[in-house]
């Protein structure tokens, strides 16, 4: 298969509770993108990974948002303390050569 | 004023109608152009990608930049009800950390047969 994957494929939580969202890129990609997409603001950049780090983390949107890779493959993307205004879908990519592959993104609903 | 404007229609045309999709940009260091369809529920998925200025065809989809105007579009032939999505322009500047893409808001796209 190969596409990139992302899990849940739906979230609830409430308010104040912390979530984590995977990806699972296609295998090889070595970059590897989280995104938001929100009714209002569209698509967001939120954080790029080149392996295991992250030289780009300017679209994160508080502190409260971090992300990780390991093993130059799965990334998690941990919100803390939730708020209703984090309700969206997060989406994934990884990217060889430049060209980006988007997962099928976590729809997060913040009660 | 957002870095990349895109009409949010929706644009409804019938089948068989030649659809003009089109993104204008402010930012003159944008270099890669890519057009993403994305369905109801969805990810993106990418549709054409092109770099600098140019046409590019592939089938019924052909991508223009023209930066000399900060526009591009897509142009979808003979159109059919299946291409109904949501069309995203996204664009990029060669970085130093990977190609972080900016998007337009998304163009709705019906089409009735």
């Amino acid at each position: 298969g190969a596409g990139v994957s992302q899990s849940p494929s739906n979230k609830v939580t409430e308010k104040g509770k912390d979530v984590e969202l995977r990806c699972d890129p296609i295998s090889g990609h070595t970059a590897l993108y989280w995104y938001r997409q929100s009714l209002g603001q569209g698509l967001e950049f939120l954080i790029y990974f080149q392996g295991n780090s992250a030289p780009d983390k300017s679209g994160l949107p508080s502190d409260r948002f971090s992300a990780e890779r390991t093993g130059g493959s799965v990334s998690t993307l941990t919100i803390q303390r939730t708020q209703q205004e984090d309700s969206a879908v997060y989406l994934c990519a990884s990217s060889t050569l430049g060209t980006q592959f988007f997962g099928p993104g976590t729809r997060l609903t913040v009660l | 004023q957002k870095e990349v404007e895109q009409d949010p229609g929706p644009l409804s045309v019938p089948e068989g109608a030649i659809v003009s999709l089109n993104c204008t940009y402010s930012n003159s260091a944008f270099q890669y152009f890519m057009w993403y369809r994305q369905y109801s529920r969805k990810g993106p998925e990418l549709l054409m990608y092109t770099y600098s200025s140019g046409n590019k065809e592939d089938g019924r989809f052909t991508a223009q930049v023209d930066k000399s105007s900060k526009y591009i579009s897509l142009f979808i032939r003979d159109s059919q009800p299946s291409d109904s999505a949501t069309y995203l322009c996204a664009m990029s500047p060669p970085t130093q950390y990977g190609n972080k893409l900016v998007f337009g808001a998304g163009t709705i796209l019906r089409v009735k047969s």
